[in-house]
Parts: structure tokens; sequence; C-alpha cells
């Protein structure tokens, strides 16, 4: 692994089912987070983590819970998927304390919701 | 409420030189970024400007009047490769990145 992976790559689901996409970084950043990007709208923050163990909120988390048992992992669940959710989704890391905390991006989930 | 503008589309020759401002109204401000990305990627960094003034990286410039809330991204030499979208986005007050739509630029032989 070089960098930050994200899985799957796509993905269509069936509207209420339940879905995981996962995150995982080797630059041992403490920090993490999940964006979802629509057309004409900036990236929009969903869930963060500064630290394995700490979670918050960003701009848009109803519907969508993460977790952060380690440093490297910070998987986002879809409890029960509905078609707004449909988007693409960028998991991110930086290095917080560093004086520009770059956030670097994985390739992202393009999540279809029927 | 926070707010970040940039110009949706912006169409320029290749070799010559393009310009895509930023505006923005935050809740404070830790910092600006430039990023780029290609169509079905990832963003990727370019510039982070925290003082005013004018930081070179190659053929990217990036520019910042904190007093204005003003950026720009300065391309020169534009290649081919260059055609992609332009982020911009501002770290506020709790430390959280605020982002701009995009400007697509479209490079022309």
């Amino acid at each position: 692994i070089a960098g930050i992976t994200q899985a799957p790559t796509s993905q269509i689901l069936a509207a209420g089912r339940r879905m995981t996409l996962r995150c995982t970084q080797d630059m041992r950043h403490n920090a993490m987070y999940w964006y979802r990007q629509d057309l004409g709208l900036g990236l929009r923050l969903i869930h963060y983590s500064n630290t394995a163990g700490t979670t918050g909120k960003g701009e848009v988390p109803d519907g969508y819970s993460v977790s952060r048992a380690n440093t490297d992992d910070f998987p986002l669940t879809l409890a029960s998927a509905v078609p707004s959710q449909t988007s693409v989704y960028f998991c991110a890391s930086s290095r917080l304390g560093e004086p520009t905390d770059t956030q670097y991006f994985g390739p992202g989930t393009r999540l279809t919701v029927l | 409420g926070q707010n970040i503008d940039q110009p949706t589309e912006m169409t320029a020759t290749e070799g010559a030189i393009v310009q895509i401002n930023c505006t923005y109204q935050t809740s404070g401000f830790n910092g600006l970024f430039w990023y780029q990305q290609h169509a079905g990627e990832a963003p990727t960094f370019l510039s982070y400007n925290v003082l005013d003034g004018l930081e070179e990286k190659g053929r990217f410039s990036s520019f910042l009047s904190r007093s204005k809330g003003y950026s720009y991204l300065l391309l020169k030499e534009l290649q081919m490769k260059d055609s992609a979208s332009y982020l911009c986005a501002v770290r506020d007050s709790n430390y959280q990145l605020i982002w701009g739509a995009g400007t697509k630029l479209i490079i022309k032989p």
C-alpha cells in the first residue's frame, strides 16, 4: 500500500441496504476525513477523526456513521441507504500539527443508490 | 454563512496564461489551499497560502490577500494536461476545510 486506498471503486446499491465504504492509509497520519462530492457543489465533510478512538461530525453527517479503531482505517457506514446518498465519496488523511496540515485524498468510491 | 466563490468554467489556449480567482467569506481563516482534480480522479494538492503575497511553484503560482478575502491561482505555459478542475478551499476557525465548487479549466490547442 502506498498512500491512501479506498474500496470498493464503485458500487450500485438498492435503497434500504447497509453499506460500508473502506479507507486505509499507510502514512501514519493522525487525522482522517470522509467527504462526498456532488456535481456543482464543493466537497462536503461528512465525518472526521483527529486521532484513533475519536470521531466528529462534519457538515452533512446524517445517515452516515464512522469508527476509528486504529490509526490506519476509517470505514464509513450507510446504515440504510437512500437515493440522495448517490455520490462520489472521498477519504482523506492529514498530519495534524504540521504547518500546512495538507489533506491527501484516496481515489474515491462512486456509489449509486437505486 | 460560509462561502467560497470561484468561476464555474474557464477556457484558455495551450501555451497561454490563465488566472483562476477565488473569493471567500468564512468564520476565521487558517490558510487557503488549491487542489487540482482531473475528471474521475481524486483532488491533488497544489499550493498553500497563509500569509499575504505570492507563492510560486514552477508553472503554478498562488496569491493571497486576507484583507480582501481573495486568492488566485496563476497557471503559466498552459499544457493540455492542465485541463482539470481547480478547487479552492479555506481552513476556518474550527480547522475544517470549506471547499468551493471548483473551476473547470478547458485548454484548447
